[in-house]
């Protein structure tokens, strides 16, 4: 059973366009939701993070919104670069833990 | 700040034999740490959780008496895969959390490749 869907694998955008890339998940027990980035054969990157008290949060290019009554979240990316080329993972928590349950990741490529 | 190391990156072994993980937090104190398992093309799977200076607590479905896990110090976990098969072969990641940190945050490690021949 998968808590937490990213449902596109894969993303191209061209450089200087927004990425978005999309997170639903099931649990209404969520609260505390994060992006992280991985390249290949490394660990992930924490990326940007949001509380379920909030719907938007913004560092620099990223931007995550909450939407808790759809049950999904979403990453901004703009402007996008090449160097964001990786696969992003969706994470969430649920309330009293301190467990992560991940999504399945969604590549994004960053066409120059 | 918040630096996750694992040693060793990348391992070859024999079927049967056993191998050990190590996860250093290098600038702060991990209170918890974390093991996943990453097969490829496949999110990552938390196979336990570890407190420093207690029992490891495991997901369902994950042997205890096959990965081994210590948290002696609050600093270092180790993952023994015990009598390894080439089922084991897969990518293994620890994170962290604790003093000095985002506390909500984990730091994740780079992971190490098993490949179990």
């Amino acid at each position: 059973d998968q808590q937490v869907k990213q449902n596109s694998p894969s993303l191209s955008v061209q450089e200087g366009r927004i990425s978005i890339l999309n997170c639903d998940y099931t649990n209404s027990m969520f609260d505390y939701f994060l992006w992280y980035k991985k390249y290949p054969a490394e660990g992930p990157t924490f990326l940007i993070s949001i509380s379920s008290i909030k719907d938007k949060n913004e560092d620099g290019r990223f931007t995550v919104f909450l939407n808790k009554s759809a049950k999904h979240l979403s990453l901004h990316i703009v402007p996008s670069q090449p160097g964001d080329s990786a696969v992003y993972f969706c994470a969430a928590r649920a309330a009293g833990t301190y467990k992560y349950i991940f999504g399945t990741g969604t590549r994004l490529k960053v066409l120059a | 700040g918040a630096v996750v190391s694992q040693h060793p990156s990348w391992v070859i072994c024999k079927s049967g034999t056993s191998v050990k993980i190590e996860c250093r937090s290098l600038d702060f104190q991990a209170t918890t740490m974390f093991w996943y398992r990453q097969f490829p093309k496949q999110s990552l799977m938390l196979m336990a959780t570890s407190n420093e200076g207690s029992k490891a607590t495991y997901e369902q479905g994950v042997e205890k008496d096959k990965f081994l896990i210590n948290h002696a110090s609050l600093t270092l976990s180790t993952l023994t895969v015990t009598s390894a098969h080439p089922e084991d072969s897969s990518f293994y990641i620890c994170s962290a959390r604790g003093q000095g940190t985002e506390q909500e945050t984990q730091y994740f490690g780079p992971g190490t490749r098993l490949l179990v021949l």
